[in-house]
């Protein structure tokens, strides 16, 4: 079947605005991962997604940072008033649950350019 | 928390050659999986091969297989026959056990190029 996909593929924006990242996951996937993986700091986790709840929001770097998923499938990672340091690819993955396997399955990603 | 560490931040190999990939991991938890993932510069991030912690039994998928000494926290990679394909940046990563999804714990990567 399809794998998870992202869009947009790429964004450039200018600081201060909001922006939006849809990840539509594998089917039938019930956990869904939104990772940051940037130059200065590797891959770090942002937020994860159990069905329609978000048990660990750990990873947020701040309050412009939010996310949301619907229908336990798209999710959407939205940052507002965007800055410079939050240019980075953003991954999402998305898995079964440990007992019938737990690897996550990565989308391609969305790079995100704040000039 | 978990820590992984690859200390290798850039590794070449000779094409049909064989390279290792070094990984350790620091964590008290006794259930655990780890993984090695590629990224091509194509940016998708590709499962390689995955090592459940409780299996004494290495991992192997074809050419890919782990070295995994529980006791030493070590989990190695080794390539065989290198294709000039096999060229990408190789992430080692741990993913705690729990009886719900846990995220993964990645370590900063290793950058292989395979030389014709």
């Amino acid at each position: 079947g399809a794998g998870v996909s992202q869009s947009p593929s790429n964004k450039v924006t200018e600081k201060g605005k909001d922006v939006e990242l849809r990840c539509d996951p594998i089917s039938g996937h019930t956990a869904l991962y939104w990772y940051r993986q940037s130059l200065g700091q590797g891959l770090e986790f942002l937020i994860y997604f159990q069905g329609n709840s978000a048990p660990d929001k750990s990873g947020l770097p701040s309050d412009r940072f939010s996310a949301e998923r619907t229908g336990g499938s798209v999710s959407t990672l939205t940052i507002q008033r965007t800055q410079q340091e939050d240019s980075a690819v953003y991954l999402c993955a998305s898995s079964l649950t440990p007992v019938q396997g737990g690897t996550q399955y990565f989308g391609p990603g969305t790079r995100l350019l704040v000039l | 928390a978990q820590t992984v560490t690859q200390s290798q931040p850039e590794m070449s190999v000779q094409e049909a050659e064989t390279v290792t990939l070094s990984c350790t991991y620091d964590t008290s938890e006794n259930n655990y999986y780890l993984f090695w993932y590629k990224q091509p510069p194509s940016r998708q991030m590709i499962l390689v091969i995955r090592q459940e912690a409780y299996k004494q039994q290495n991992a192997t998928e074809n050419r890919f297989s782990v070295n995994f000494q529980k006791a030493a926290k070590s989990f190695s990679l080794k390539i065989s026959d290198s294709q000039l394909g096999d060229t990408a940046m190789y992430f080692c990563a741990f993913m705690r056990l729990n009886s719900g999804n846990t995220p993964l714990v990645f370590g900063k990567g290793t950058r292989l190029s395979v030389i014709a």
